[in-house]
């Protein structure tokens, strides 16, 4: 069975700094995808970013980076410069990818980010 | 604004009523998704509709019945619910539903007095 692990229930990063939301994932498919999902106040879930198992590179968009460590099943995010609006609750997710079969997306119980100015 | 809206955001019921949430995608997408988010506990994945066809149902009690007739358009349909049955639904949606990125939508939060 996969799993997803936020060990962070929450956090606290100055304006301007950078912050690292840690993850842990558990899976024993060679195929999976990483992804993180920011979620504010008013509930919808914001698609940040994107790896894959297989990607040589780590993941970047913008302020945000993966940290993906495959032989520690980590796939921290990294958000530099941050920002007031970043605050809000953030979520790890992972896919398996079972060929052919359905995006099913397993969330781990995510990290609520508070930034301050 | 992601393209997916949700109607109403915001839901009382009592246990005998019989009430539909409603999520619509503008995105042209071919999959779409209802989740279930209870506090403190991750998305829980409800159901899974591709082409207008359910291809998941993660053991669901019938209390809650889908519905997509086209795929634009995703209904949640509840009867005899529970108050843990409490918690924010969120429909979702996927160029396909084996692609990478799902577009949620903003949420119904229902409460079950």
């Amino acid at each position: 069975a996969q799993k997803i692990t936020q060990t962070q229930p929450g956090m606290f990063v100055q304006e301007k700094e950078a912050v690292t939301l840690d993850c842990t994932y558990d899976t024993s498919d060679p195929s999976y995808g990483l992804f993180w999902y920011k979620q504010p106040s008013s509930g919808e879930m914001i698609f940040l970013i994107y790896q894959g198992s297989y990607d040589q590179q780590n993941a970047t968009e913008g302020r945000y980076s993966l940290n993906f460590q495959k032989a520690r099943k980590s796939a921290n995010l990294v958000i530099s410069a941050s920002q007031l609006g970043d605050s809000a609750m953030y979520f790890c997710a992972m896919r398996e990818d079972y060929g052919g079969a359905t995006n099913k997306l397993i969330f781990g119980t995510g990290t609520l980010l508070a930034v301050q100015p | 604004e992601t393209g997916v809206t949700q109607t109403p955001r915001h839901l009382v019921m009592g246990m005998t009523n019989k009430k539909s949430l409603k999520c619509e995608q503008h995105l042209g997408h071919n999959a779409m998704y209802w989740y279930k988010q209870s506090a403190k506990k991750p998305l829980e994945l409800m159901f899974v509709y591709s082409l207008e066809e359910r291809v998941e149902n993660n053991s669901v009690p019938s209390r809650f019945s889908p519905e997509c007739p086209n795929s634009s358009h995703l209904f949640l349909h509840l009867h005899t619910l529970q108050p843990e049955d409490s918690a924010l639904y969120l429909c979702a949606s996927s160029r396909d539903r084996d692609v990478n990125e799902q577009y949620f939508g903003p949420g119904t939060r229902l409460t079950v007095t």
